[in-house]
């Protein structure tokens, strides 16, 4: 594709259900970042990837969070338990490099009810 | 880790005029430093970015200014248009090998007409 793609755009599910949400970055880009945003907040970091790895996972707020990269492309960040704090807008983002410029998908709105 | 601090949160400018954003950081390891524009509901997008080597970047109406010793670097935006009102974020990576894009909580520009 042309740019980074989030599914699902919108996401509503209940409080103590599972959740996945899955980025598909630009194709040949190596690293991929997970950010969380809240209204009129600024993106928080989540965790960053470098390839398969996660070279960066200090923002995962606790153990119900974690992201995956399988085969380099795309990430998958799975969420457990989820609390209505957990509620926000989650972006993705990719760059050909690390710092490069990084393009944002648009988000997945989760609503934790 | 890494803190950047942004100010103004908001910033309220008649069409024509100038408007400026500054951020300070706290690694001096950092060497990559981007500004995004953000329109309600919509991803951010990269507008212009500065890395460690150059004081200064220009780009039409929009520049950006670092000042490595002191920690900190500015958004100008000259000639204002009621299209540039958005929520700016700026950004910091580069610390060591840690290339975390780390974001500042936005400044609301709003250019009066």
């Amino acid at each position: 594709g042309a740019g980074v793609s989030q599914t699902p755009s919108n996401k509503v599910t209940e409080k103590g259900k599972y959740v996945e949400l899955r980025c598909d970055p630009i194709s040949g880009h190596t690293a991929l970042y997970w950010y969380r945003q809240s209204l009129g907040q600024g993106p928080e970091f989540l965790i960053y990837f470098q390839g398969t790895g996660a070279a960066d996972d200090s923002g995962l707020p606790n153990d119900r969070f974690f992201a995956v990269r399988p085969e380099g492309s795309v990430s998958t960040l799975k969420i457990q338990r989820t609390e209505r704090g957990d509620s926000a807008v989650y972006l993705c983002a990719s760059s050909q490099a690390p710092n490069t410029e990084a393009f944002f998908g648009q988000g997945t709105r989760l609503t934790v009810v | 880790g890494e803190n950047v601090e942004q100010h103004p949160s908001t910033l309220s400018v008649q069409e024509g005029d100038s408007a400026v954003i500054k951020c300070t950081y706290s690694d001096s390891a950092s060497n990559y430093f981007p500004w995004y524009k953000q329109e309600l509901g919509k991803r951010p997008q990269l507008i212009i970015d500065i890395r460690s080597n150059v004081g200064e970047k220009k780009d039409q109406r929009i520049a950006v200014t670092l000042n490595k010793t002191a920690k900190h670097f500015s958004l100008h935006i000259t000639e204002t248009q009621p299209e540039d009102s958005a929520v700016y974020f700026c950004a910091v990576s580069g610390g060591g090998s840690n290339y975390k894009l780390t974001f500042g909580k936005g400044t609301l520009l709003t250019v009066n007409p």
